[in-house]
C-alpha cells in the first residue's frame, strides 16, 4: 500500500537537543511539506520541497531545518534554536500539478514534547 | 494575515440533523478549494474538493457550496452521524501560484451528539 510514514508517533526531547523527525513516502510524489499543528493555530507550514536537493521556507521556518536528497525521504530536525517546539507535527506529500486537485497525502503525525 | 478564515471554532449538532461549516477566503486568486478531516492524533484526510468554475460539488452526504463573489465556502454534511465528529479544515490553492501550496484554515471542531 502507498502512502507516508512518519516516525516516531511520540518523541520526548530535552531542552537545547536537536531532534529529527522521519518521514517517507512511497507515493512517487515530487513535493513534499512540514506543517505544525498547535491548539487553535491550524496547521502552519514550515518548510516544502517540490524537488529533490531543493525546499523553501514556510511561515514558521525558523528553529528548524530540512534536507532532501532522496525523493521518498524529507526529514525534519528541529533544533535547540526553535523556542517552542513542543506541538503535533505532519509531514505532507503531493504530485505537485495535482495538489489542487486531490489536495496532499499527510502522515499520521509525530507529537513532540519538551521535558 | 489569514487567507482562509473558518471563523467558528466549534460546531455542535445532533445527529441526523444537518452540519454546516462555513469558510471564507480573501485572496482572489484561490481557484481551487478542498476540505479535510482530522481526528485526534491522526493526519487529515481528504474529503471533497471543488474548483472555481463549479459553485456546487456533492459526494455522497457532503456537499461542498462555492460562492465566489462573497469569497465564501462551506460544507454541508447530512445527515450527521457520530463518526463526523472531527476537527474540519479548510483550504485554498492558486493553481497558477506558488505551485499548488495548499492554504489552511484553523479549523472547526464538530460534534456530533447521538
Amino acid at each position: 500500500d502507498g502512502g507516508i510514514t512518519q516516525s516516531p508517533k511520540y518523541l520526548f526531547r530535552k531542552e537545547g537537543q536537536n531532534v529529527t523527525l522521519s518521514c517517507e513516502q512511497n507515493l512517487n510524489h515530487d513535493a513534499m511539506y512540514w506543517y505544525r499543528q498547535d491548539p487553535g493555530q491550524g496547521l502552519r507550514l514550515i518548510y516544502y520541497s517540490q524537488i529533490v536537493n531543493d525546499f523553501q521556507k514556510g511561515d514558521i521556518a525558523e528553529g528548524y531545518s530540512v534536507s532532501r536528497e532522496k525523493k521518498e525521504s524529507f526529514p525534519l530536525t528541529v533544533t535547540s534554536a526553535q523556542k517552542n517546539p513542543t506541538a503535533f507535527y505532519l509531514c505532507a506529500s503531493s504530485a505537485t500539478k495535482a495538489a489542487p486537485l486531490y489536495g496532499y497525502t499527510f502522515g499520521s503525525g509525530t507529537r513532540l514534547t519538551v521535558v | 494575515d489569514q487567507q482562509v478564515k473558518q471563523n467558528s471554532p466549534s460546531l455542535s449538532v445532533q445527529e441526523g440533523r444537518i452540519s454546516i461549516l462555513n469558510c471564507d477566503y480573501t485572496n482572489s486568486m484561490f481557484d481551487y478549494f478542498l476540505w479535510y478531516k482530522k481526528y485526534p492524533a491522526e493526519g487529515p484526510t481528504f474529503l471533497i474538493s471543488i474548483s472555481s468554475i463549479k459553485d456546487k460539488n456533492e459526494d455522497g452526504r457532503f456537499t461542498v457550496f462555492l460562492n465566489k463573489s462573497a469569497k465564501h465556502l462551506s460544507l454541508h454534511i447530512v445527515p450527521s452521524q457520530p463518526g463526523d465528529s472531527a476537527v474540519y479544515f479548510c483550504a485554498a490553492s492558486a493553481i497558477g501560484g506558488s505551485q499548488g501550496n495548499l492554504i489552511f484554515g484553523k479549523g472547526t471542531k464538530l460534534s456530533v451528539k447521538p
